[in-house]
């Protein structure tokens, strides 16, 4: 099975921040990466697909980067309903079976 | 509006067996891989299993195979999960998931769970 490994695990910062999340795979994963932001109480919501392709609606500072086994989320200029936990999922596997990262929990400083 | 509901969830002891629903609106159903995700209070997400678009293929994360089953009916735009020998470790909030993954000779895209319901709460206690 493939492992997903987020860091961190928490992060704290202000508005008007640039922030970076990183996960990493046990194995080359070829792009087949995937971003989630999940507010309490709510499903989460699809941000990034294929490492770097912008879901419909998501807002541009939102931003994915990597390859192989090492990927990155990244969010410019901190809003404060930015502040949630993001998750990466790997869609590499063949038959499907997908993977999360543990999660990063992002706060206010 | 694209839209997934589910329903079912409730207390259960262990040792017991639940039936989960999602009922699919907003889009064609039958086109599209689906998959049930799991969160245990306080934690982070599980994939849990997925469906292929006629029933044909279905993969389940090794701690509830054997379990669970999961299947559906295209069309009754339903998605299911029969969950039997319930144990309290699978104590979590079951979401419905809508998979953009799409096949083309032997390769594949994948462009994410992009649909999800509001969830469904399973409880296993005695």
């Amino acid at each position: 099975d493939i492992q997903m490994t987020q860091s961190p695990s928490s992060l704290s910062a202000s508005v008007g921040d640039r922030v970076t999340i990183t996960c990493r795979a046990s194995q080359s994963i070829s792009n087949y990466l995937n971003w989630y932001q999940q507010k309490p109480g709510k499903a989460p919501k699809l941000l990034i697909y294929a490492a770097s392709s912008l879901q419909s609606g998501v807002p541009s500072r939102f931003s994915g980067s990597g390859s192989g086994t090492d990927y990155t989320l990244t969010i410019n200029s901190l809003q404060p309903e930015d502040f949630a936990t993001y998750y990466c999922q790997q869609g590499y596997s063949t038959p499907p079976l997908y993977t999360f990262g543990q999660g990063t929990k992002l706060e206010i400083k | 509006e694209v839209q997934l509901v589910e329903s079912g969830g409730g207390l259960v002891q262990p040792g017991g067996s639940l039936r989960l629903s999602c009922a699919a609106s907003g889009f064609t159903f039958s086109s599209f891989w689906m998959s049930w995700v799991r969160q245990a209070p306080g934690k982070g997400l599980e994939w849990v299993a997925d469906i292929n678009q006629d029933g044909s293929e279905k993969y389940y994360v090794d701690s509830v195979k054997g379990r669970f089953t999961i299947s559906r009916d295209n069309p009754k735009n339903s998605l299911y999960m029969q969950m039997n020998s319930l144990r309290a470790e699978d104590t979590a909030v079951y979401y419905c998931t809508r998979d953009s993954r799409y096949s083309y000779g032997l390769g594949y895209y994948y462009y994410g769970m992009d649909v999800w319901g509001q969830g469904t709460t399973v409880t296993v206690s005695s």
